[in-house]
């Protein structure tokens, strides 16, 4: 069953405390793996697309790694305001179409 | 500024009322979807439309009707609202130009929570 999968569910870290979101999925024919963050009350904001086992990509203090079953989300020395919900998204091909699949999402807080 | 709005932001409606929620891009994407966010279930997409007089089903479409007349606007309409469709729904637009615009970051509206009693 094609399927994406976030873990945790939620993270405290303390300011400055590093560490990993991940994502893992369960599909063939991978055309492409988004990472989108969510404040609330709003909707999800693109931050990365991942193509191929082995890319990476940075932004600011997020770094978005790909191997063929996993992605991670790296967050170096967190500030309050990268507290947000991190959502996943797998692009694959199958049964002739294009589909998207979400994960359900890691809730990050930050505190001081 | 580029953007997706949806209206309303909030809606408190009773089971059977028709209701509609609006949405619309102003950076010319071909592509538009709709989404309903349920926790713990991730983002599930309701339909989406490739462009103008073409749409089609997603994953979860009972229920919803959308309509795609013109390049800007993706309505989603509920004709016979139920309990189960409270949710938060979110619009949600991309440039797609062939096969490669696939991969197209989605651009997302601010979302719209529906209570349906």
């Amino acid at each position: 069953e094609d399927q994406v999968t976030q873990s945790p569910e939620a993270l405290r870290l303390q300011e400055g405390e590093s560490s990993s979101l991940n994502c893992s999925y369960t599909v063939s024919g991978l055309r492409g793996l988004f990472w989108y963050r969510q404040d609330p009350g709003k909707g999800p904001e693109f931050l990365f697309t991942l193509y191929s086992a082995g890319e990476e990509k940075e932004k600011e203090r997020l770094k978005a790694t790909l191997t063929k079953k996993e992605s991670f989300l790296h967050i170096t020395a967190p500030k309050p305001e990268d507290s947000a919900t991190y959502l996943c998204a797998v692009q694959f091909f199958s049964g002739g179409y294009n589909k998207l699949i979400f994960g359900a999402g890691t809730r990050l807080a930050v505190h001081p | 500024e580029a953007q997706v709005t949806q209206n309303p932001r909030y809606l408190i409606t009773v089971t059977g009322k028709k209701l509609t929620v609006t949405c619309s891009q102003n950076m010319n994407h071909e592509y538009m979807s709709w989404y309903r966010q349920d926790p713990g279930l991730g983002l599930r997409q309701i339909y989406y439309s490739m462009n103008v007089e073409v749409t089609d089903k997603g994953d979860v479409p009972e229920g919803y009707k959308v309509s795609r007349k013109e390049k800007r606007n993706f309505p989603l309409i509920l004709e016979s609202p139920s309990p189960n469709q409270t949710s938060l729904y979110f619009c949600a637009s991309s440039l797609l130009k062939g096969a490669a615009a696939y991969n197209s970051p989605l651009h997302f509206g601010n979302g719209t929570r529906l209570t349906v009693t």
